[in-house]
């Protein structure tokens, strides 16, 4: 059962549009959840979180959201740039557990 | 300021070897330290985590151990490799339940 579910294997936008990445996840006891960014034969680098009291958080270029009644939340990137070319994670954690579940990632390509 | 190190970069060993990779952090004390597996087009599995020198906690049960003998290193291990085995190992490290977590640059083992 996968608990973190990125649906959407691949995702392509034009260089300063909108990207939307969308993740849900299965576990109510999930309180704290975080976007990660990789390059392919790298680690992946964190990118932005956000506590289940919340429902938003900015920084710069990215914003997360997050609906807890729907289990859903997304990372918006705006204007994407075709540096953002990568595959994001999104990563859920039960922080009385201390451990993070991930999904399976998406591929943006940003075309300039 | 924190780093963390993981090697070796690549690593293609026979079917029936043993296998050790080492991770090590600097700059930081009793930090939370994990083991990741990435199969191709995958996420990132959790196989074992550390909250503390010599407590492991095992997620997947399999062909492969971890041991914390100091601080500040993580050992994975195996008696005898698995083609199975074959992925991309990352080790990570948080200093919180409630911090992101910082990745090594992984380690691409290939069994053979």
């Amino acid at each position: 059962d996968q608990q973190v579910k990125q649906n959407s294997p691949s995702l392509s936008v034009q260089e300063g549009r909108i990207s939307i990445l969308n993740c849900d996840y299965t576990n109510s006891m999930f309180d704290y959840f975080l976007w990660y960014k990789k390059y392919p034969a790298e680690g992946p680098t964190f990118l932005i979180s956000i506590s289940s009291i919340k429902d938003k958080n900015e920084d710069g270029r990215f914003t997360v959201f997050l609906n807890k009644s729907a289990k859903h939340l997304s990372l918006h990137i705006v204007p994407s740039q075709p540096g953002d070319s990568a595959v994001y994670f999104c990563a859920a954690r039960n922080t009385n557990a201390g451990k993070s579940t991930f999904g399976d990632g998406t591929t943006l390509t940003v075309k300039p | 300021s924190q780093t963390i190190h993981q090697w070796p970069a690549t690593l293609v060993q026979p079917v029936g070897s043993p296998l050790s990779l080492e991770c090590t952090v600097e700059g930081t004390s009793n930090p939370n330290l994990y083991w990741y597996r990435q199969a191709a087009g995958r996420g990132l599995q959790l196989l074992f985590y550390s909250v503390g020198i010599g407590q492991i906690s095992s997620e997947v049960p399999q062909n492969l151990s971890a041991s914390r003998p100091q601080d500040r290193q993580f050992i994975l291990s195996s008696k005898k490799l698995l083609l199975s085995d074959s992925g991309f190992y990352l080790c990570a490290w948080t200093p919180s339940r409630f911090a992101e977590a910082f990745f090594g640059q992984g380690t691409r083992l290939t069994v053979v």
